[in-house]
């Protein structure tokens, strides 16, 4: 079965660089979601879209912003990188809105 | 708001011997719940989830909850674990209801540590 890609795998970046996550969801799932893991740490909630609109918004920087396409597929785009934003970035996407959570494996960002 | 609380965060356990995971939720409106295991470097796996009916729930590689409405708590248990099994474990909440996207709320996670 299919199942949520992200890419890219790894990411190395320098501080105050930009980074770029994509998210290609399930086929026929309506909602993507965004949770960011530092070491550590549980994951926790970024942002979300469903149907192409912004849904929820959680503890994200005004430094990101993320968009779903027409395509459905999302990105996640993060300017002027800090050490600190170094984490593991997670895709989910759900067919209902939250009763069938699906994840990605993940985009390990490294900012040096 | 709801959230999730994990007690433990390590549990040593040896093989073959039964465990269980404890999670605690609090919520002011029914919720689904969840648990996902993560293995090192890798992503979320979805073990098993409750959203209604039968409070007792199968999930995969032999895992299985009980939700417990009046206690709050959806405890994870194996009865014979496997060095396999050695992951964190997060227990994960969400609302039950028909409204916004219903983000997941995580627990801090419990560390299984399965020694021979």
């Amino acid at each position: 079965a299919a199942g949520v890609i992200q890419s890219p795998r790894h990411l190395i970046k320098e501080k105050r660089e930009t980074a770029t996550l994509k998210c290609y969801p399930i086929p026929r799932h309506d909602t993507v979601y965004w949770y960011q893991q530092g070491p550590g740490q549980d994951p926790q909630f970024l942002i979300s879209f469903y149907e192409k609109m912004q849904s929820d918004k959680g503890s994200i920087p005004d430094r990101f912003s993320a968009q779903q396409f027409s395509d459905y597929h999302s990105e996640l785009n993060m300017s002027s990188l800090e050490l600190g934003d170094s984490a593991l970035y997670f895709c989910a996407s759900s067919p209902n809105r939250g009763m069938g959570y699906t994840f990605g494996s993940g985009t390990r960002l490294t900012v040096v | 708001a709801q959230s999730v609380t994990q007690l433990d965060s390590q549990v040593p356990v040896f093989e073959e011997a039964p465990v269980e995971l404890r999670c605690n939720y609090s919520s002011s409106v029914s919720v689904y719940l969840f648990w996902y295991v993560q293995y090192p470097n890798q992503g979320l796996q979805l073990l098993l989830k409750y959203l209604s009916g039968s409070t007792l729930v199968k999930g995969i590689n032999g895992f299985e909850a009980e939700f417990n409405k009046s206690q709050t708590s959806f405890h994870l248990r194996k009865p014979s674990v496997h060095i396999s099994d050695t992951a964190e474990y997060f227990c994960a909440v969400t609302l039950n209801y028909g409204g916004a996207t219903n983000k997941l709320i995580f627990g801090t996670g419990t560390l299984l540590a399965v020694q021979p």
